[in-house]
C-alpha cells in the first residue's frame, strides 16, 4: 500500500493564480480531510469528506474548494491564491470518522504564494 | 469547544536523558487523545493514542503517555532519548469530525 499520497511536494504561485493540490489514498478509507500547518498554530482543518459525494467545511474553509467523486481521491482547489495561503498542506484519511479512529497523513505539499 | 495546550514550544535535551512533553486539554465528558510525531520535511505519524482503559499508554519508539483525567493532561514521556527523536510532537484531541491539535513541541536532542 502506498498509503496517502500528495502531489506536488512543492509549489510556488503568484497572487491570483489557481491550482489544485492532489490527494489519493489506497486504503479504502471513507473519511478524508485537508489540514493546513502554520508555524506555532498546529494543524487546522480546511475541509473534510465522510464519503464519495459528501463534503463539508472545517474551521478555515475560505478560499478553498473540494469535491469527492471517488473514494480514493480528494483534491483541494485554491480558487485565487493569496499570500495568506502560504502554508504546508496535509491530506489525511481514516477508515471512517468514528471517535478514536487513527488518521493517516500524507507527506504534505509546501505552498508559497508570492 | 475542545482545545489542546502544549505549553513548551521547544524542549532541548541531551542524548540518553529522559524527556517529558506536556499536553493539557479542555475537559469533556469523554475524550480520545493522540500524540503524533513529525520528522523534518515529513508528514505526521501516530505515536500513540488513548481511547479508554489503562491510563498508561505505550507507543512506538519507546514513548509512553499517561492520561490524567483530574489534571486534564496527557503528557508524553521517554526514559532515554536518541538523536533520531529530534522532531516536532503534536498532541491532539478527537472531536466529532476532526482532530484538534496543539501548537506543537519541538524536541531537540543534543549529543
Amino acid at each position: 500500500n502506498a498509503g496517502v499520497t500528495q502531489t506536488p511536494k512543492f509549489q510556488v504561485l503568484k497572487t491570483g493564480q489557481s491550482m489544485t493540490l492532489q490527494c489519493a489514498q489506497d486504503m479504502n478509507h471513507e473519511y478524508m480531510s485537508w489540514y493546513r500547518q502554520d508555524p506555532g498554530m498546529g494543524l487546522r482543518l480546511i475541509h473534510y469528506s465522510v464519503g464519495a459525494g459528501i463534503t463539508d467545511q472545517g474551521e478555515v474553509p475560505n478560499g478553498y474548494n473540494v469535491s469527492r467523486s471517488t473514494t480514493e481521491d480528494f483534491p483541494l482547489r485554491l480558487l485565487s491564491a493569496a499570500p495568506s495561503q502560504t502554508s504546508v498542506y496535509f491530506c489525511a484519511s481514516s477508515y471512517d470518522r468514528a471517535l478514536g479512529d487513527t488518521q493517516y497523513f500524507g507527506p504534505g505539499t509546501r505552498l508559497t504564494v508570492l | 469547544a475542545q482545545s489542546v495546550t502544549q505549553l513548551d514550544s521547544q524542549v532541548p535535551v541531551f542524548e540518553e536523558a529522559p524527556v517529558e512533553l506536556r499536553c493539557n486539554y479542555s475537559s469533556s465528558v469523554s475524550v480520545y487523545l493522540f500524540w503524533y510525531v513529525q520528522y523534518p520535511n515529513q508528514g505526521l505519524q501516530l505515536l500513540l493514542k488513548y481511547l479508554s482503559g489503562s491510563t498508561l499508554v505505550k507507543g512506538i519508539n519507546g514513548f509512553e503517555a499517561e492520561f490524567n483525567k483530574s489534571q486534564t493532561s496527557f503528557h508524553l514521556r521517554k526514559p532515554s532519548v536518541h538523536i533520531s527523536d529530534t522532531a516536532e510532537y503534536f498532541c491532539a484531541v478527537d472531536s466529532s469530525y476532526k482532530l484538534i491539535f496543539g501548537s506543537g513541541t519541538r524536541l531537540l536532542v543534543r549529543p
